[in-house]
């Protein structure tokens, strides 16, 4: 059954760095998504992407976030200088069309710990 | 600001046994509430996505039902088993700007005792 990955599981880095987190949606889906959860708190929705633009962004998604969908498969994260508060695990997730309906399949997730 | 919220926040049943939770959410431009299972270190799975009100959905053991009206879902889970151990999260999509994204409870935590 076609599922969605993510890399790496788990990454630490040290506070200031750049980190890219990379997904691997299902194939023939067309909308892409990035969640996080911060421990104890609920999963959050940060931004969805179409047609390689972002088609919606949550107030958590600032300038120093940015996702790309640099060839045919993978979508990725890119935070830019990580502070301590970014230390969550983030969600990627696709799906195959906008209604919504809008079933959204999850990948494991990425533990991002900042120090 | 929209607020799923979800009860219990865990749950410890024997083995055999029936349970329920509970998710609310704004009743106001609904568009479709979501189930999901998430087991430690694995992918969120979906169990059902519902739309209309008075919808009632069913997989194994596992049943949901719909008010859009008063703003709340029931999970139903059937004779517990220790596989059924898992965080059911509930995620709600309203219609205009914002309905890509989805907004999630904070989870009921279910363990089944052997």
């Amino acid at each position: 059954e076609p599922e969605v990955t993510q890399t790496p599981s788990h990454q630490v880095t040290q506070m200031g760095q750049e980190v890219i987190l990379r997904c691997v949606p299902i194939s023939n889906h067309l909308y892409f998504y990035w969640y996080r959860q911060i421990l104890g708190q609920k999963v959050e929705f940060l931004v969805s992407f179409y047609n390689n633009e972002i088609s919606e962004k949550s107030e958590i998604f600032d300038d120093q976030f940015s996702v790309e969908r640099p060839d045919g498969s993978n979508f990725t994260l890119k935070i830019r200088s990580t502070k301590l508060e970014d230390s969550a695990m983030y969600f990627c997730a696709s799906s195959v069309r906008s209604s919504s309906y809008n079933e959204q399949f999850f990948g494991p997730g990425t533990r991002l710990t900042v120090l | 600001i929209l607020n799923v919220e979800q009860s219990p926040q865990s749950l410890h049943v024997q083995e055999g046994d029936s349970t329920n939770f509970t998710c609310s959410f704004p009743s106001s431009n609904f568009y479709a509430l979501h189930w999901y299972r998430w087991e430690t270190a694995k992918s969120p799975e979906a169990l059902f996505v519902m739309t209309l009100n008075g919808d009632e959905k069913k997989k194994g053991r596992i049943s949901a039902t719909l008010n859009t009206k008063e703003g709340y879902s029931y999970l139903y889970i059937k004779g517990s088993q220790p596989e059924d151990s898992a965080t059911y999260l509930c995620a709600f999509s309203h219609t205009g700007a914002g309905s890509y994204q989805l907004t999630f409870g904070k989870g009921t935590k279910l363990s089944v005792i052997p």
